[in-house]
């Protein structure tokens, strides 16, 4: 039980172009749902917090107008990084919270190239 | 994250135990994670212990908490090949679920 699935594994896009991530959780409800993005060697850094039914959390420094999120149900939240350029290229991972429990379970990431 | 700090290295040998160690600093932490990232992937769930626990064990896995010190380590015993990875430790201290990081103790195994 307690398995995210994230979509696409891997994309390259082109620079100005916009790229949407989806998380699911497969198995169990997610009211919360988290997303990461993890730079080579560091460790993951927290983005915004996804919330089913209203608008996101995001954390200081990052942009909510280019890292745009949707937590349209109760076991999909997606990401779109609008405008995508080269800085931005990393591996971003989300995660969900099962409803009642304080336990986060991660995606298997999503590899992001911009050229 | 630096409220969470690992040491970023641990080499062992295959068979013998690993230790690694973590220490966090918010004393309100309510719950103490232990995350393996493989290669390329995301991160898998190993193990957590409540803060009022002081030991959790699951099969090779031990976790002792000492909360006094605020020290967090996983012990994984019979340590094999497949267990080379790098190892999260992460707190949990409010209500809105937030996890803190280390930055990630990156275990080799050596046959």
């Amino acid at each position: 039980g307690a398995v995210v699935s994230q979509h696409p594994s891997r994309v390259i896009c082109k620079s100005g172009t916009s790229v949407k991530i989806e998380c699911r959780s497969l198995d169990f409800q997610a009211t919360t749902m988290f997303w990461y993005r993890q730079f080579p060697k560091q460790s993951l850094m927290l983005m915004a917090t996804s919330n089913e039914g209203s608008k996101a959390t995001y954390e200081q420094g990052v942009e909510k107008d280019k890292f745009l999120i949707n937590h349209a149900s109760l076991t999909l939240s997606t990401l779109t990084v609008t405008s995508a350029h080269p800085e931005d290229s990393s591996f971003y991972i989300c995660s969900a919270r099962v409803a009642g429990e304080g336990t986060q379970y991660f995606g298997p990431g999503t590899r992001l190239l911009v050229l | 994250g630096e409220d969470v700090e690992q040491s970023l290295f641990l080499s062992v040998r295959e068979g013998d135990s690993s230790v690694i160690n973590c220490t966090y600093t918010d004393s309100s932490s309510t719950y103490l994670y232990w995350y393996k990232q493989e290669p390329g992937a995301g991160l898998q769930l190993l193990t957590y212990i409540f803060s009022n626990m002081d030991m959790k064990q699951d099969q090779r896995l031990t976790v002792l908490l000492n909360k006094k010190d605020k020290h967090l380590s996983l012990r994984i015993a019979d340590t094999q090949t497949g267990d080379s990875a790098i190892y999260f430790c992460a707190e949990s201290i409010r209500d809105d679920y937030k996890l803190s990081f280390g930055a990630g103790t990156t275990v080799t195994v050596r046959a």
